[in-house]
């Protein structure tokens, strides 16, 4: 069962700006645990996009942003493209499981 | 080039069990807290277990907690996962991941291993 709630979807036209927003509680996101952020296109292993709530490894283009606010965090993508089309998860770390929770996922269309 | 390659996924009856393996190359294994996330067909990404560089810390999501066991064995670059006690909830891609250098990330994710628990 996910910890960290996201909305089902979001979309935009190419070129557009998305946002998905990740809420979680005072014994994660709210407990000063860090957000990471993956991507997974049908049929792929989940690929690594932030980590430390806005930071990118290497090879993640800039256009990939993350932020975190009290008990809630979020992932844009600017200038949408056809490639960003995927599943999107959140995740952070819950004191109370002892374990990771991952977010309920965002599947992001590209009209 | 760091690698990640699960195996050990098949078919299982309900009440079976199964262990899953993954290998690892191209960094310092010992160095690394793992982890094996799941994801049910259709459904999202669900933390299973952890565990620390040399084996001292395991934790385990409560769905799972005393049926499954997860180890290492460092010397070989592998990790494992023992499941018994299997049910059709268990069914799930299973993925080895690798935990960042700092806080609590996964930076590298193996191609997964498909189990399947039907009679």
């Amino acid at each position: 069962q996910s910890v960290l709630t996201q909305p089902p979807s979001v979309s935009g036209a190419p070129g557009q700006r998305v946002t998905i927003s990740c809420t979680g509680s005072s014994s994660n996101i709210g407990a000063g645990y860090d957000v990471a952020w993956y991507q997974q296109v049908p049929g792929a292993a989940p690929r690594f996009l932030i980590y430390g709530n806005n930071n990118r490894p290497s090879g993640v283009p800039e256009r990939l942003s993350g932020s975190k606010s009290g008990t809630s965090a979020s992932l844009a993508i600017t200038g949408l493209q056809a490639e960003d089309e995927a599943d999107y998860y959140c995740q952070s770390f819950d004191s109370t499981l002892s374990g990771y929770v991952f977010g309920t996922g965002t599947k992001v269309t590209v009209l | 080039e760091v690698q990640l390659v699960e195996s050990g996924g098949g078919l299982v009856k309900p009440g079976g069990s199964l262990r899953l393996s993954c290998a690892a190359s191209g960094f310092a294994f010992s160095s690394f807290t793992f982890n094996w996330v799941r994801q049910a067909p259709g459904k999202g990404l669900e933390w299973v277990s952890s565990i620390s560089g040399y084996s001292t810390f395991r934790y385990y999501a409560d769905s799972v907690k005393g049926r499954f066991t997860v180890s290492r064995d460092n010397a070989n670059n592998s990790l494992y996962l023992l499941m018994t006690s299997l049910g059709a909830e268990d069914t799930a891609i299973y993925y080895c991941a690798k935990e960042g250098s700092t806080d609590y990330f996964l930076d590298f994710w193996g191609q997964g291993t498909l189990v399947t628990v039907s009679s």
